[in-house]
C-alpha cells in the first residue's frame, strides 16, 4: 500500500519569501491533516480537511498560512510571507473516517534564514 | 484547554528490559488514545490505540494502559531492543463533531546494547 508522499523533502528560504507544500494523501482517505512539528515538540495540528471541505483550522495562522483541497485528493500548504519561526517540519497526514489511525508521511523540513 | 503531556523527556534502558512511557492528558472528551513512535526524520508512526472504554490493549510486545481516574495512559515495551529507540508520543484523537487528534510533547527513549 502506498503512503503519504510529500513534497519537497527540504526547503530553505529566506523570512518574506513564500513557500508551498505538497501533499498526496493514501488512496480513499477522506480526512487529510497538516501538523507543524517544531524541534523538540509535538505535531501541531494546522488544518483539518474532510474531502475539500475544511473541518478546523482553528490554529492556522490566517494571515500568512493558506491551505487547500481542491478536489478532494491532494493538498497544498502555503506560507506567505515567511516568518524566521516557521521554521519546523510540515507533516500530513490521513485517515479514513472509521478508523482512528491516522497515517503520516515524512514531512517537508522548512529553514527559514 | 485541551493538553496532552509526558512525565520524562528522556528513557534510557538496557537492550532486553522493559520500557514504561507515561503520559498525563486533560481532555476528557476522546473516543481513543493513541501512541506513535517517530524516529529521526520521518513522521509518526502509529504503534496502539485503545478506546476510551477500555483501560487495557495488548499488541506485539507492547501494552497501553488507560487510567481515566487520574487521567493517564501508558505504554509498555517488553523486551526493549535498540530499533525501539526512537521520540514516542502520546495522543487523543477528539469527537468535537469531526475526529480531531491532539500530540503530547515526546518521551525520547534510548535504548543501550
Amino acid at each position: 500500500e502506498a503512503g503519504v508522499a510529500q513534497s519537497p523533502r527540504y526547503k530553505i528560504i529566506e523570512k518574506r519569501q513564500s513557500v508551498a507544500f505538497w501533499c498526496n494523501p493514501i488512496s480513499g482517505h477522506a480526512t487529510l491533516y497538516w501538523y507543524q512539528q517544531i524541534l523538540g515538540q509535538g505535531p501541531k495540528l494546522l488544518i483539518q480537511f474532510q474531502n475539500n471541505g475544511v473541518v478546523d483550522d482553528s490554529q492556522l495562522p490566517k494571515d500568512r498560512f493558506s491551505a487547500e483541497r481542491l478536489k478532494g485528493v491532494d493538498s497544498t500548504l502555503k506560507i506567505q510571507p515567511a516568518k524566521l519561526e516557521d521554521s519546523a517540519v510540515y507533516l500530513c497526514a490521513s485517515r479514513n473516517p472509521g478508523r482512528s489511525k491516522l497515517f503520516f508521511g515524512s514531512g517537508t523540513q522548512l529553514s527559514v534564514l | 484547554g485541551e493538553s496532552v503531556g509526558l512525565h520524562l523527556p528522556t528513557l534510557s534502558v538496557q537492550e532486553g528490559d522493559n520500557s514504561i512511557i507515561n503520559c498525563a492528558y486533560s481532555n476528557s472528551a476522546s473516543d481513543y488514545f493513541i501512541w506513535y513512535k517517530q524516529e529521526s526524520g520521518k513522521g509518526p508512526q502509529f504503534i496502539i490505540d485503545i478506546r476510551s472504554n477500555m483501560d487495557k490493549r495488548q499488541g506485539q510486545r507492547v501494552t497501553v494502559l488507560l487510567n481515566k481516574t487520574v487521567k493517564h495512559l501508558s505504554l509498555q515495551i517488553a523486551a526493549t531492543q535498540p530499533g525501539d529507540s526512537a521520540v514516542y508520543f502520546c495522543a487523543e484523537l477528539m469527537n468535537t463533531g469531526f475526529q480531531k487528534l491532539v500530540f503530547g510533547t515526546g518521551t525520547r527513549l534510548l535504548v543501550s546494547p
